[in-house]
C-alpha cells in the first residue's frame, strides 16, 4: 500500500497547456510538500501545506498553484506550461510541522514539447 | 541561510569494497541531516538521518553516517558496496524550518 502516491506517473504535454498533478498520502501526515528535480537532479522545494494552510512559497511562477482540500491531498495546477516547466516533480509529506523527515512520492515525470 | 555540499558528482568502487560519499554543511541552527537515495526512474527513500542524538547513524542495507559538528560533514559509508547500491545519493539538511535543503547529489557507480 502506497504512503504517499502521485498521479500521473509520466506527462507529455504541449506548450501552452493547462496540467494537475495529483498527490495523495495515506499515512495522516499533517505536511505535504511540492519538490521539482531539475535535469541535473537538483531538488528545491516549491510549496509546503501544514494541515491545508500554505506555509512556504518558494520563488516559483504564479502559474503553478497548489491545492490542499483536505490534509491527505496536495495537487499541484500549472496553467500556461513552458519547455523549462520540463521536470520530475516530487509530492512528499512528513507527520507534522516540527518532524522533519519526509516521505516522497515516486515522481511525476513532466516533458513539454 | 543553510546550505549542503556534497563534494564528489560521481563515485565509483569496486563491488565489495568500501563506500564513501562526503558531504558538508552550513547552518546557523541546530540541524538535522538525512541521507536519501534514489534508484533510476524512482522516487526518493530515507537511508539514515541525525536528529541531535547519536552522533553515529545506522541505516538501511548497511549504511551509516557520522555527524562531526567541528568538521560540519556528514559522510556516508558503507563497509562493502553491492550492485544494488548503485544509484544517486542526496545529502540533505533541516533547521530552523521544515524547509529541506538538498545537496546537488552524488551518483554511485559499482563495478564488478
Amino acid at each position: 500500500d502506497t504512503a504517499v502516491s502521485q498521479t500521473p506517473k509520466y506527462l507529455v504535454t504541449q506548450m501552452g497547456n493547462d496540467k494537475s498533478i495529483k498527490c495523495e498520502q495515506n499515512l495522516g501526515h499533517d505536511t505535504m510538500y511540492w519538490y521539482k528535480q531539475d535535469s541535473k537532479k537538483f531538488l528545491k522545494i516549491m510549496f509546503s501545506y501544514n494541515n491545508k494552510e500554505l506555509i512556504i512559497n518558494e520563488t516559483v511562477p504564479n502559474r503553478f498553484s497548489p491545492k490542499s482540500p483536505d490534509k491527505a491531498h496536495l495537487n499541484l495546477h500549472i496553467n500556461s506550461l513552458e519547455l523549462g516547466d520540463s521536470a520530475v516533480y516530487f509530492c512528499a509529506s512528513s507527520q507534522d510541522w516540527g518532524n522533519t523527515e519526509a516521505f516522497f512520492g515516486q515522481g511525476t515525470r513532466l516533458t513539454v514539447v | 541561510a543553510q546550505s549542503v555540499t556534497q563534494l564528489d558528482s560521481h563515485v565509483s568502487v569496486s563491488e565489495g569494497t568500501p563506500v564513501l560519499l562526503r558531504c558538508n554543511y552550513s547552518s546557523s541552527y541546530s540541524p538535522s541531516l538525512f541521507w536519501y537515495v534514489q534508484h533510476p526512474n524512482k522516487g526518493l527513500q530515507l537511508l539514515l538521518k541525525y536528529t541531535s542524538a547519536a552522533t553515529l547513524v545506522k541505516g538501511i542495507n548497511g549504511f551509516e553516517a557520522e555527524f562531526k559538528k567541528s568538521e560540519t560533514s556528514f559522510h556516508l559509508t558503507k563497509p562493502s558496496a553491492h550492485m544494488s547500491d548503485a544509484a544517486e545519493y542526496f545529502c540533505v539538511l533541516t533547521g530552523g524550518g521544515n524547509k529541506l535543503t538538498f545537496g546537488t547529489g552524488t551518483q554511485l557507480k559499482v563495478e564488478l
